[in-house]
């Protein structure tokens, strides 16, 4: 078993909708988790950085870790065509190295 | 706007050639990490630096590659000889410890 699972999708939905992305994680200790956007040829840009528990929102995007399910999602309000990437999930242990583990990333379509 | 850069951004060798690829990471940035990315694998952790200095190189094939830091302004990884399964896109990414990384536009590597 992998530390990090993400379901590579693809997900598709219709524009305006609301998606839900997904992690589930393994190790108790990952206390950093952060969520990432890879356009298609570009390299990965971070979105959102959550420390432990609890909901962190930034515009049409909302980050929410349960840390009791090792379980963290990420929620686009409103998707646009634009949206469409894939996002990869990542997350780092406490006092350690700050070496992060990386999610396989979930490929988003969002169509008009 | 700071970014991370990396050159070249695409770089198509033969067999057997030495590769460098060149990296500057987001001044006062104390973490500096080298990634591989491929389908198959998704993306790879292949070095990692902490205040210039090299923390983790366990993902690398230590036989051909090499990972520097000569300076707090430039990062480079060397790959001699290369070999076709050695093509992929690299990336370089730098972050202030644990709230996340900036990641480079990568060197798409092509080994005939």
């Amino acid at each position: 078993q992998k530390e990090v699972e993400q379901d590579p999708g693809p997900l598709s939905v219709p524009e305006g909708a609301i998606v839900s992305l997904n992690c589930t994680y393994s190790n108790s200790a990952f206390q950093y988790f952060m969520w990432y956007r890879q356009y298609s040829r570009k390299g990965p840009e971070l979105l959102m950085y959550t420390y432990s528990s609890g909901n962190k929102e930034d515009g049409r995007f909302t980050a929410q870790v349960d840390k009791s399910s090792k379980y963290i999602s990420l929620f686009i309000r409103d998707s646009q065509p634009s949206d469409s990437a894939t996002y990869l999930c990542a997350m780092t242990k406490s006092g350690g190295s700050y070496i992060p583990t990386f999610g396989r990333g979930t490929s988003l379509i969002v169509h008009p | 706007d700071a970014r991370v850069t990396q050159t070249p951004r695409h770089k198509v060798t033969e067999m057997g050639q030495e590769v460098t690829m060149r990296c500057q990471p987001i001044l006062g940035h104390n973490t500096v990490f080298w990634y591989r990315q491929t389908m198959m694998q998704g993306l790879e952790l292949l070095a990692y630096f902490r205040n210039r200095a090299p923390l983790d190189d366990s993902g690398m094939p230590k036989d051909r590659f090499s990972a520097e830091m000569p300076d707090a302004t430039l990062a480079t990884l060397k790959i001699q000889p290369s070999e076709p399964r050695d093509s992929a896109v690299y990336f370089c990414a730098s972050g202030p410890d644990s709230t996340g990384q900036y990641f480079g536009p990568g060197t798409r590597l092509t080994v005939t």
